[in-house]
Order: C-alpha cells, then structure tokens, then sequence
C-alpha cells in the first residue's frame, strides 16, 4: 500500500459526459501529480499541483482541469469525453519542495468511455 | 523531446539469472533517479532509487547503478525470479519534477 489512495477505481460513462477523479496523497506529501496511461503506454504527465499551487503542466488536454485543495487532496476533472480519454489515470505524491524525493503512485482509476 | 529514454521495449531472461534493465538521459540537471515495477491495471510499484551523488545503491536483489559522465542509469535484478515479470519504467527527477521512461517489459522464464 503507497498511502496514495484514489476513487473510483472503475468508471463508465458515455461521450459529451464529465467526470471527476479524485486523488489523496500520502500523508506529509505537498505535491500531488497525475498521469495517464492509455492501452499499456508509457505514463503521459498532465499536471502538477504543491501545496495548492499549479506547479508544471504537461500533455493535459484544454478538456481536462485539475486543482488540490487546502487539506491536499486533489480533483481531475475531465469533461466532453470522447473515447480516446479511455484510459488509466494515475495519481502520485511526493513530499515536494526543492529536493528530489520518491514518487508514490495510487491504483489507479480506469476510465471507460462508450 | 524525450528526456529519459528506455531503449529496450522488452527483455527475457531465465529464472535465476540476471536481468539487466537499462536506461539513458540527457539532461544534466537531474539530481534524483527511480526505478518502477507496473503491472497491467495496478499502479507503478516504487523500486529503488539513486541520487545523483552516488554511482550504486542496493536493496536486496535490486540493485541501481549510475553513470553521470554517460548519462546512464542501470537496474540490475540477481536472482531473477518469475514474479520480476512486470514492465519496468525509470524515471529522473530534477526539483521533484519526475520524467520517465517509456518502460521495458521483462519476462522471466522459469
């Protein structure tokens, strides 16, 4: 068990449909990320959050939105889906800050968009 | 623009032998690496790690290696055991910013 803890795990919807993801970090962990994972590739980074603030973008879609909230805890919020966000989305922490440290990821929640 | 590149997409190896998970980076800054074991549908399992200040850290049958002059980062994994067989990212940090590789998948023969 990281301490990363992630719901759902498992979500249908259809397309056009919203939907959000949510995320806790390991506990004393101030920087959340989330990743996605499509058909067993490689881990595609879409954002960073540290202590609240945004902290780095990366291949995030102008569809999908995030934020992490005062008591840490963050929320991918991915609307107008279509079938190609079918995917794993993953979410980690690290303690953050200016030093590097280990990246612990959640289980994951599988999106499955019809 | 791939910072951390894996170029092995897959590798087999016999039980008991050693495996030898290989990775390059190109940006000097990196000051953290990481290995990650994944298998389908679960989340990345954290590994081991190395800072850019050593050349070795072991842990167990895990062992990372670092080469900063060549910009190379080595898992090697002695024994190698049936349950080894996962895909294997690396991953290179510079500030708590995390690039990873696109993963080789090891299979481990019994």
């Amino acid at each position: 068990d990281s301490g990363v803890t992630q719901t759902p795990k498992h979500l249908i919807t259809a397309t056009g449909q919203r939907v959000t993801l949510r995320c806790s970090p390991r506990s004393g962990d101030l920087s959340v990320y989330w990743y996605q994972q499509s058909l067993d590739q490689g881990l595609q980074f879409l954002i960073q959050y540290y202590n609240g603030e945004e902290r780095a973008k990366g291949n995030i879609l102008e569809r999908f939105s995030a934020q992490q909230f005062p008591d840490l805890h963050s929320e991918l919020n991915l609307s107008s889906l279509e079938l190609g966000d079918s995917a794993l989305y993953f979410c980690a922490s690290s303690v953050g800050g200016q030093r590097s440290g280990e990246l612990f990821f959640g289980e994951g929640s599988r999106l499955t968009v019809l | 623009d791939q910072q951390v590149k894996q170029n092995s997409p897959s590798l087999s190896v016999q039980e008991g032998r050693i495996s030898i998970l290989n990775c390059d980076y190109t940006n000097s800054m990196f000051d953290y690496f990481l290995w990650y074991k994944k298998y389908p549908a679960e989340g990345p399992t954290f590994l081991i790690s190395i800072s850019s200040i050593k050349d070795k850290n072991e842990d167990g049958r895990f062992t990372v290696f670092l080469n900063k002059s060549a910009k190379h980062l080595s898992l090697h994994i002695v024994p190698s055991q049936p349950g080894d067989s996962a895909v294997y990212f690396c991953a290179a940090s510079a500030r708590n910013q995390f690039y990873f590789g696109t993963g080789t998948s090891l299979t481990v023969i019994p």
